[in-house]
């Protein structure tokens, strides 16, 4: 299973939106609502921000969004805070299978 | 809140096994899955698997030739082992609880393997 693509780099000035890609096939992204998004600070580890494709988990906040259309999902952050920045990765069930996204670092202008 | 730890060998010699335990705090590994995840140094993660507390495991294609994940219930612990490792397998090696719609967490710290002679 290939990776999901996700565009390398995405940027904007604080307090501007973003959206970052997920694009996948009819056997992941396109084929359930499993998709999942992480953040993940240098030298950190992952942190879960959306969960079937629109769901947040209890702290996270409501500046961070996810849609699905078709086999591309996507990951909108609102309002953007120098804390953002960091990279983001996505996720897919595929079956017997489970791929990431090559992840896309943010950075906050 | 749970928390999960990683421990095991920081180096391995290649065509050895990789072992890693993943230690679970703060909760049971009762009615959960949990999952391997790794990450190659200035890279993307990687699925590795995913176990049951009752032992039913899933395994990424790719490696499914070379991976064992078990858990022990009575030390709140699952493991990884992962046999004739090579260069390519050197990477920060994360464990995590899956989470609803099979997502992934809390996360471990990770841990650094490297695999060098």
């Amino acid at each position: 299973q290939s990776a999901l693509t996700q565009p390398p780099s995405a940027s904007g000035s604080p307090g501007q939106s973003v959206t970052i890609s997920c694009t996948g096939t009819s056997s992941d992204v396109g084929g359930y609502n499993y998709v999942s998004w992480y953040q993940q600070h240098p030298g950190k580890a992952p942190k879960l921000i959306i969960y079937e494709v629109s769901k947040r988990p209890s702290g996270v906040p409501d500046r961070f969004s996810g849609s699905k259309s078709g086999n591309t999902a996507s990951l909108t952050v609102s309002g953007l805070q120098a804390e953002d920045e960091a990279d983001y990765y996505c996720n897919s069930y595929a079956g017997s299978n489970r791929v990431f996204g090559g992840g896309t670092k943010l950075t906050v202008l | 809140q749970v928390q999960l730890q990683e421990s095991g060998p920081r180096l391995v010699k290649p065509s050895e096994t990789l072992s890693l335990t993943c230690t679970v705090s703060g909760g049971s590994i009762s009615n959960y899955y949990w999952s391997w995840i790794r990450q190659p140094p200035g890279k993307g993660l990687e699925w590795i698997g995913y176990i049951y507390y009752t032992g039913s495991t899933s395994y990424n294609p790719s490696l499914k030739s070379r991976i064992t994940i078990s858990v022990d219930t009575s030390k709140n612990q699952f493991s990884l082992k992962l046999t004739s490792v090579t260069a390519a397998d050197t990477a920060v090696y994360y464990c995590a609880r899956v989470a609803g719609g099979y997502s992934y967490g809390p996360w471990g710290q990770g841990t650094l393997v490297t695999v060098s002679s």
